[in-house]
């Protein structure tokens, strides 16, 4: 079965604060994409990591891909209240007919 | 460039009823998805389509039809709504490095 798995699924966090989320994946694919969601908004790609040992940063976000764990983690330094948002993993499994399947997604929420 | 174009925005549909929600791209991708979302969750995939004339099914298929005549189209149909497709619907469309998303369409079954 593809599972797309990520923790926690909600965070509060303070400004100032440096926290990790995790996405885990239950069999091979080479590459992972992350997505920001405001509410009530459609998906806003932040990161494509397309092969093993990818890291991309941009601005406060860090993400990193092992694709031999089968794990991806977006890190967050120095929280600010303009990233409280939903954050989603996906991973397209090619070599299971194309299908890209999506983590439950992780509620963040940025507190002064 | 357009990217991936949904219609309608919103509707409200009786049960019973049936409708078709559009969803369009213009970046001549193979890979079209359709997923729903309901309120607080993640994205389920419904149907998806790795090329013209081949459709599959997904993690949520049940009530949902789909089909892929042109790259281009990408259509969902609901036939007979019920109040469980109560939902935000999705449609994207991918390259290998990159996944783009329409505005989404909000239904209510009522």
């Amino acid at each position: 079965e593809l599972k797309v798995e990520q923790n926690p699924l909600f965070l509060s966090m303070q400004e100032g604060k440096n926290y990790t989320i995790y996405c885990n994946y239950s069999t091979t694919s080479d590459r992972l994409y992350w997505y920001r969601q405001d509410p009530g908004k459609s998906l806003e790609s932040l990161f494509v990591l397309l092969s093993n040992g990818a890291v991309k940063q941009e601005g406060r976000l860090m993400a990193s891909l092992d694709t031999k764990a089968r794990l991806s983690t977006l890190h967050i330094t120095a929280a600010v209240h303009d990233l409280s948002a939903t954050y989603f993993c996906a991973v397209p499994f090619y070599n299971q007919g194309g299908k890209l399947i999506f983590g439950q997604g992780t509620e963040l929420s940025v507190k002064p | 460039n357009a990217g991936v174009t949904q219609t309608p925005k919103f509707r409200i549909l009786k049960i019973g009823q049936s409708m078709t929600l559009q969803c369009t791209q213009d970046m001549n991708h193979n890979y079209m998805y359709w997923y729903r979302q309901d309120p607080g969750m993640g994205l389920k995939l419904i149907y998806y389509s790795v090329g013209a004339g081949i459709t599959d099914k997904g993690e949520v298929p049940n009530g949902y039809n789909v089909s892929r005549s042109t790259t281009e189209d990408f259509p969902l149909r609901l036939e007979l709504a019920a109040p469980s497709q109560t939902s935000v619907y999705f449609c994207a469309s991918t390259t290998v490095t990159e996944a783009f998303f329409g505005q989404g369409t909000r239904l209510t079954v009522v």
